[in-house]
């Protein structure tokens, strides 16, 4: 079963915009990880926020992570047609594997 | 350096056929993990070695399904008389030691027809 929910499902915005992704868990983490997967292809891991973090920044993404409200959320800021894609959280616990939503499709019009 | 590659990258089986996917990881990595895909979903943990030992089958979803890793490198998935259910695609990952990133293969896409 998949434990990480994302929101919103789908996602269009203009080039340029910025692009807000959430992502929420249930259980207890290590750390939270956040992937890009392009049509047909495999995943790129983006960004990783451990649990005593609160804020990561890489490049033009920004995550946030609440531990107390079992959230993360990702941001891309002046986002480019290149960036569309699902993106998915993932979350890892004590025991290594990756529980992963179900993702978030974004689509970034020219 | 090279990726994580998979092979095949694309496998079509009549149903209750036996087939092995074959992953190849980045050299080094310790750590080593299978995914399965469905079409719209995100990927479900199937099982993970560390090194050749398989620590976790736990998503494993039947025992025609099984995985090893005999030299610790090199880890090959075998699903034995496919069913339509197991259509999907998949992914396998590997890890440095520790908790870090996953980096992922490309796939193989199964279609059991």
């Amino acid at each position: 079963s998949q434990q990480g929910e994302e929101d919103p499902q789908a996602l269009s915005i203009q080039e340029g915009e910025n692009a807000t992704m959430n992502c929420s868990y249930k259980t207890s983490i290590n750390n939270l990880q956040w992937y890009r997967q392009n049509s047909g292809r495999g995943l790129v891991h983006l960004i990783l926020i451990r649990s005593n973090e609160r804020e990561k920044h890489s490049g033009r993404l920004r995550v946030t992570l609440d531990t107390s409200k079992k959230s993360s959320s990702l941001l891309i800021t002046a986002s480019r047609a290149a960036d569309t894609a699902s993106y998915f959280c993932a979350r890892s616990g004590a025991n290594s594997k990756l529980t992963f939503g179900k993702g978030i499709t974004l689509s970034v019009r020219p | 350096g090279a990726g994580v590659s998979q092979s095949p990258r694309y496998k079509v089986a009549k149903r209750g056929q036996d087939v092995a996917l074959r992953c190849d990881p980045i050299s080094g990595h310790v750590s080593l993990f299978w995914y399965q895909q469905a079409l719209g979903q995100g990927p479900e943990f199937l099982t993970y070695f560390q090194n050749e030992a398989q620590l976790d089958k736990s998503g494993l979803p039947s025992d025609r399904f099984f995985a090893e890793r005999p030299e610790g490198s090199v880890s090959t998935l075998k699903i034995q008389r496919t069913q339509q259910e197991d259509s999907a695609v998949y992914l396998c990952a590997s890890r440095a030691r520790g908790p870090y990133e996953q980096y992922f293969g490309p796939g193989t896409r199964l279609t059991v027809t």
